[in-house]
């Protein structure tokens, strides 16, 4: 099956500095989601982007599917940041979108 | 996006016992999803779950360890059944959005003793 790779498995920042998490991928995909699990265990969206370049606020996510990675960028973190973040996509021979297979995540700590 | 709601948000049970998960949705969906984060580890899909037709499991996921039930589009349950210490984990539900892109419960934070 597909293989998703996130980097670097973890990683500390002191509050206000900017980071750049990776996510590599095996084979082509339909969906990519980009999501931040908060220290409470609840799972929140943060980029639907199997292609492209997305903006919200101080996060922003790239995707370059014919090189088959992903970036998601955070600027001026917060502690709030702190969590894991994850990558999930769905396989293009899958057919459908909506089963993902998740990367083992990026634990961030963010400092004040 | 749908608004997904999970009963319970969190137990502690004992081993040999049974807990079904409720998962309420908003709206109507065709396929809800079941995945499983063991401590520390990232999320893996238990079984895809279609309304009136039995769930698709996933390799390493059995039927009778995960009974799944969908009476309609906007409910499902999962039964964690003879449940051991390695079942403790947090059970999430997942539904596709129209653009396919998937949200999540709040999930369910599961003990065994």
């Amino acid at each position: 099956g597909i293989q998703v790779e996130q980097s670097p498995p973890d990683l500390i920042l002191q509050e206000g500095a900017n980071s750049t998490l990776r996510c590599n991928f095996s084979d082509s995909v339909n969906n990519l989601q980009w999501f931040h699990q908060n220290p409470w265990g609840q799972l929140i969206n943060l980029f639907y982007i199997p292609s492209g370049t997305k903006q919200n606020g101080r996060l922003s996510a790239t995707t370059v599917a014919t090189e088959r990675y992903s970036l998601l960028y955070i600027s001026s973190s917060q502690t709030t940041d702190s969590g894991v973040y994850f990558c999930a996509v769905s396989p293009l021979t899958q057919g459908g979108s909506e089963k993902l297979v998740f990367g083992k995540g990026t634990k961030l700590t963010v400092n004040p | 996006s749908a608004v997904i709601s999970q009963k319970p948000s969190r137990d502690i049970c004992q081993r040999g016992t049974s807990l079904t998960i409720q998962c309420q949705v908003d709206s109507q969906v065709t396929m809800m999803f079941w995945y499983r984060q063991q401590p520390g580890q990232s999320l893996t899909l238990i079984a895809t779950a279609n309304q009136g037709s039995e769930a698709t499991y996933e390799s390493g996921f059995v039927i009778d360890k995960f009974p799944i039930s969908r009476p309609n589009l906007t409910f499902s349950t999962l039964t964690v059944s003879n449940m051991s210490p390695e079942d403790s984990s947090i059970y999430l539900c997942s539904v596709g959005g129209f653009s396919g892109e998937l949200f999540f419960g709040e999930g369910s934070r599961l003990t065994v003793l």
